[in-house]
């Protein structure tokens, strides 16, 4: 059973970069199987946000909102993914989840693991 | 971009009963709509996807229903280790969409 393990600095200045990574166990970052890896976020009380994906061939999707701000990518040799958000403001402020993505079809598609989650703060 | 809404936002029920979770989408979806649980502190669990096909090692008491623009997430007879919150999530379109949340104690 693969397992995801996030980290990174958990207070972040306003208009910095927040930086994450997930460490990826039990299994291939770019193995077989039609699976793919996302970050998503939750503000504390709120509800999930996705923020983005990337597919095994490096390609990437993400959110409208957040797209001019983010950047995903994975580093195969550590069996990692990253998740880089630049401009942070206070409303950046969230736990921060990353997450396999199993599919079957294009379409039929779902979060099967998820890593434990991460807390950012941003200051100003 | 594709909305998610749920209803109710929270709901109370005792062991026992049978809850039912509704999701309507903005546009068509077909069924390309998962549910999931989340209980505090924790990170979500799927429970099922493409509306209606449950998710391995899942109760059986959980069910999930509709296409289209309408879902219906129903949980029978109720456990305590239930209350949590579920999600909807379209996966219709590449750029992927949950609802608010429905909080069941």
């Amino acid at each position: 059973q693969v397992q995801l393990q996030e980290s990174g600095p958990g207070l972040v200045k306003a208009s910095q970069t927040l930086s994450l990574t997930c460490d990826v166990s039990g299994g291939s970052i770019s193995g077989g199987g039609t699976y793919y890896w996302s970050w998503i976020r939750q503000p504390a009380g709120k509800g999930l946000e996705w923020i983005g994906r990337i597919y095994k061939s490096g390609s990437t999707n993400y959110n409208p909102s957040l797209k001019s701000r983010v950047t995903i990518s994975v580093d195969t040799s550590k069996n990692q993914l990253s998740l880089k958000l630049n401009s942070v403001t206070a409303a950046d402020t969230a736990v921060y989840y990353c997450a396999r993505v199993f599919g079957i079809e294009t379409a039929i598609n779902w979060f099967d693991s998820w890593g434990q989650g991460t807390l950012v703060t941003v200051s100003s | 971009d594709i909305q998610m809404t749920q209803s109710p936002s929270s709901l109370s029920a005792s062991v026992g009963d049978r809850v039912a979770i509704t999701c309507r989408a903005s546009q068509n979806i077909n069924t390309f709509l998962n549910w999931y649980q989340q209980k505090p502190g924790k990170a979500p669990k799927v429970l099922i996807y493409a509306a209606n096909s449950l998710e391995r090692g899942v109760p059986s008491r959980f069910s999930g229903s509709g296409s289209g623009t309408d879902f219906t997430l129903t949980i029978n007879s109720l456990q305590p280790e239930d209350s949590a919150t579920y999600y909807c999530q379209q996966t219709y379109s590449a750029f992927i969409a949950f609802g608010q949340g429905t909080r069941l104690e």
